[in-house]
C-alpha cells in the first residue's frame, strides 16, 4: 500500500473549517483515499473515501488534487466533538487488505 | 448498519492468567477480521487476520502461541491472551470485512477493548 505523510497535530477553532491534508505521492491508480478518525479510547470511525472525484457526505468532504498526489478532509463546522485523530489511508477496494494506519493527524477544536 | 462489537470493553487480570476478547459483527457477515493493538499516543498495529473456518495469518513479531485466535463463524472471531503480563496490557481492537452487498470489502471497527495487566 502507498505511504501517506500528514501534519502531526493541528488546531482548529470551533465552528470553522478544519482543513486536514494528507500527502500520498506514491498512490497507484487503482488505490483510494480512505480517511478514519479515532476518538481517544474509542475504536476509528469511517469517514469518508474517494478515487479521483471529490467526495461530499454528512460528515466532511474529500478534495482530491487532478494528479492525486495530495488530498484534504475538509469538516465543514468543527465542534469540539471532533477533536480526534485523523488518518488518511490509501488502498485498493479490492483484495484482501488490511488498513496500514500511520501516525495521523492529532486536530484539536478549541472552543 | 455495519456494526462491530467487542466485549468485554475493559478488563483487568493478573499476571499469567489469559483473557478472551470477543468480537462480533452484528448486522453483516465478516470471512475477514482483523486484530489491531494499540499502546498509549501511537498508532494502530495489526497483529493477525483471521479469516472464518481457517488459521489466521500473524503479522511478525506476534507469537501466535500467545495470541491464540479463533474465527468461528461469520459474525464471531476471539483473540485470547494467554498467559498474561504487564507488558500485554494496551488496547485492542478488532475491524471486520464486509463480505457482500453495501459493505463488501469495506472495514468497520469495533469500539475497542482495553487490557490492563496487573
Amino acid at each position: 500500500d502507498a505511504k501517506t505523510t500528514q501534519p502531526p497535530s493541528m488546531d482548529c477553532a470551533e465552528g470553522r473549517a478544519a482543513n486536514l491534508p494528507c500527502n500520498h505521492s506514491t498512490i497507484s491508480g487503482n488505490e483510494y483515499v480512505y480517511w478514519y478518525r479515532q476518538i481517544h479510547s474509542q475504536g476509528p470511525q469511517y469517514i469518508i473515501h474517494g478515487l479521483k472525484n471529490n467526495e461530499t457526505n454528512e460528515m466532511a468532504s474529500l478534495i482530491i488534487t487532478e494528479d492525486r498526489k495530495s488530498s484534504t478532509l475538509i469538516l465543514p463546522h468543527a465542534t469540539l466533538r471532533d477533536t480526534a485523530v485523523y488518518y488518511c489511508i490509501v488502498r485498493p477496494q479490492t483484495g484482501a487488505n488490511n488498513l496500514f494506519f500511520g501516525t495521523g493527524t492529532r486536530l484539536t477544536v478549541i472552543p | 448498519g455495519a456494526v462491530v462489537s467487542q466485549h468485554p470493553s475493559w478488563v483487568i487480570c493478573k499476571s499469567g492468567t489469559s483473557v478472551k476478547i470477543e468480537c462480533r459483527s452484528l448486522d453483516f457477515q465478516a470471512t475477514t477480521m482483523f486484530w489491531y493493538r494499540q499502546f498509549p499516543k501511537q498508532s494502530l498495529m495489526l497483529m493477525a487476520t483471521s479469516n472464518e473456518g481457517s488459521k489466521a495469518t500473524y503479522e511478525q513479531g506476534v507469537e501466535k502461541d500467545k495470541f491464540l485466535i479463533n474465527h468461528a463463524s461469520l459474525t464471531l472471531s476471539t483473540l485470547t491472551v494467554t498467559s498474561a503480563h504487564p507488558e500485554d496490557s494496551s488496547f485492542y481492537i478488532c475491524s471486520a470485512r464486509g463480505l457482500g452487498g453495501e459493505v463488501y470489502n469495506e472495514q468497520f471497527f469495533g469500539p475497542g477493548t482495553r487490557l490492563t495487566v496487573l
